[in-house]
């Protein structure tokens, strides 16, 4: 089945530590995102990435970073820059319809505590 | 002013009744608009999407989009417990490509 996998599910992670969020896709997909989901609020970007080898900030990239070096894989590194980082990541990718929107597709999603 | 307005709620709604959900946003060149529903823990899930103005149903569901009041609601009928999750209103404007997302309602179907 076609989809997106993210690891992992849970994460734990010390203050000043450097943490890898996992996103693999298996539909094709030529973009994919990566969103950032704090308690009673709505979904806001880190990073998007149109194309391999190249990817844009979001709304809230500071403190992260992401690679695409394959088309199927998108991880993001949350640094120990980023002071804030206990949150719900959700992993994307998007289909570009004949009407010209991007509908999305997400992973499962990571949550990560700063403990 | 926020780009994509939600009421948060909680909105409560008895089994069986329309749960009404509305958005509204503030970039008049906004194109596309989508509605999805999030289950507690879990991702989002596409239920609607919408482009021109007017209806759009799909089942119990109903999408109604007004590009001259910058609107956007989500209509469910005969509302089902199953449908207790929070709705988040998304749209896509200009040349941007990636979505902005409303905060969401929460919807509460009683039994």
């Amino acid at each position: 089945d076609g989809g997106i996998t993210q690891s992992p599910k849970y994460l734990f992670r010390k203050e000043g530590q450097n943490v890898t969020l996992s996103c693999e896709q298996n539909l094709n997909h030529d973009a994919m995102y990566w969103y950032r989901q704090d308690p009673g609020q709505g979904l806001r970007l880190i990073y998007y990435s149109q194309i391999v080898n190249d990817f844009q900030k979001g709304d809230i990239a500071e403190g992260y970073s992401v690679s695409r070096e394959k088309k199927e894989s998108f991880p993001l590194t949350v640094t120990s820059a980023q002071k804030n980082p206990t949150a719900f990541y959700l992993c994307a990718s998007s289909l570009r319809t004949a009407s010209g929107a991007n509908v999305l597709t997400f992973g499962a999603g990571s949550r990560l505590t700063v403990l | 002013q926020k780009e994509v307005e939600q009421n948060s709620g909680p909105l409560s709604v008895p089994e069986g009744a329309i749960a009404s959900l509305n958005c509204t946003y503030s970039d008049r060149g906004s194109q596309s608009f989508f509605w999805y529903r999030q289950y507690s823990g879990k991702s989002p899930e596409l239920i609607m999407s919408i482009y021109s103005n007017g209806d759009k149903e799909d089942g119990r569901f109903t999408a109604q989009l007004n590009k001259a009041s910058q609107y956007v609601s989500l209509l469910i009928r005969d509302s089902q417990p199953s449908d207790s999750a929070t709705y988040l209103c998304a749209l896509t404007s200009g040349s941007a490509r990636q979505l902005t997302f409303g905060s969401g309602t929460q919807l509460t179907v009683l039994p």
